[in-house]
């Protein structure tokens, strides 16, 4: 079993649909949870990130982190087709450089 | 141009052959990370560096990948003896200090033959 477990997908929803990510864990220790975008030949974009359990917004992204059950989530409001790209979520134990990441969830948001 | 760079974009080797990957950080970064993405996994940690330091290699695969950052600026990933296995995405990171914050570089694609 990964350290980091995430669903590939593919996703496939709606122009304007909320799009829910999601990531399950299973070492505690992490404390630094994030969130990355991949557009196709293209290096992660760090999104947000939180630092220990509850929530976090910015725009039209909301992050949250329950670690009582090791699942973190990101919900995207008002989905747009630039929004279509792999979703990475990664965590890290504090000042750790070894950030674990996700296998990523490719959406696709369609016009 | 106040990114993250590397160079080559996309690399061709054939088995055996050595390779050097490039990354110019974002300037006055002091941590720089490389990692590798397979295709279709997420990335994964090889080394990282504050300044001119490694201070953890420990995901490095094999004692044929050597990283170096001499100068505390850019840095160079070499693999020697290149395998198959060795083809995927290599991603350089840098960070102003020590936190979550990591900028990515667009990655060199490693295609083994």
């Amino acid at each position: 079993q990964k350290e980091v477990e995430q669903d590939p997908g593919p996703l496939s929803v709606p122009e304007g649909a909320i799009v829910s990510l999601n990531c399950t864990y299973s070492n505690s220790a992490f404390q630094y949870f994030m969130w990355y975008r991949q557009y196709s030949r293209k290096g992660p974009e760090l999104l947000m990130y939180t630092y220990s359990s509850g929530n976090k917004e910015d725009g039209r992204f909301t992050a949250q982190v329950d670690k009582s059950s090791k699942y973190i989530s990101l919900f995207i409001r008002d989905s747009q087709p630039s929004d279509s790209a792999t979703y990475l979520c990664a965590m890290k134990v504090g000042a750790s450089p070894d950030m674990r990441f996700g296998a990523g969830t490719r959406l696709t948001v369609k016009p | 141009g106040a990114g993250v760079s590397q160079s080559p974009r996309y690399k061709v080797a054939k088995r055996g052959q050595d390779v050097a990957l490039r990354c110019d950080p974002i300037s006055g970064h002091v941590s720089l990370f490389w990692y590798q993405q397979a295709l279709g996994q997420g990335p994964e940690f090889l080394t990282y560096f504050q300044n001119e330091a490694q201070l953890d290699k420990s995901g490095l695969p094999s004692d044929r990948f050597f990283a170096e950052r001499p100068e505390g600026s850019v840095s160079t990933l070499k693999i020697q003896r290149t395998q198959q296995e060795d083809s995927a995405v290599y991603l350089c990171a840098s960070s102003f200090g020590g936190g979550p914050e990591q900028y990515f570089g667009p990655g060199t694609r490693l295609t083994v033959t």
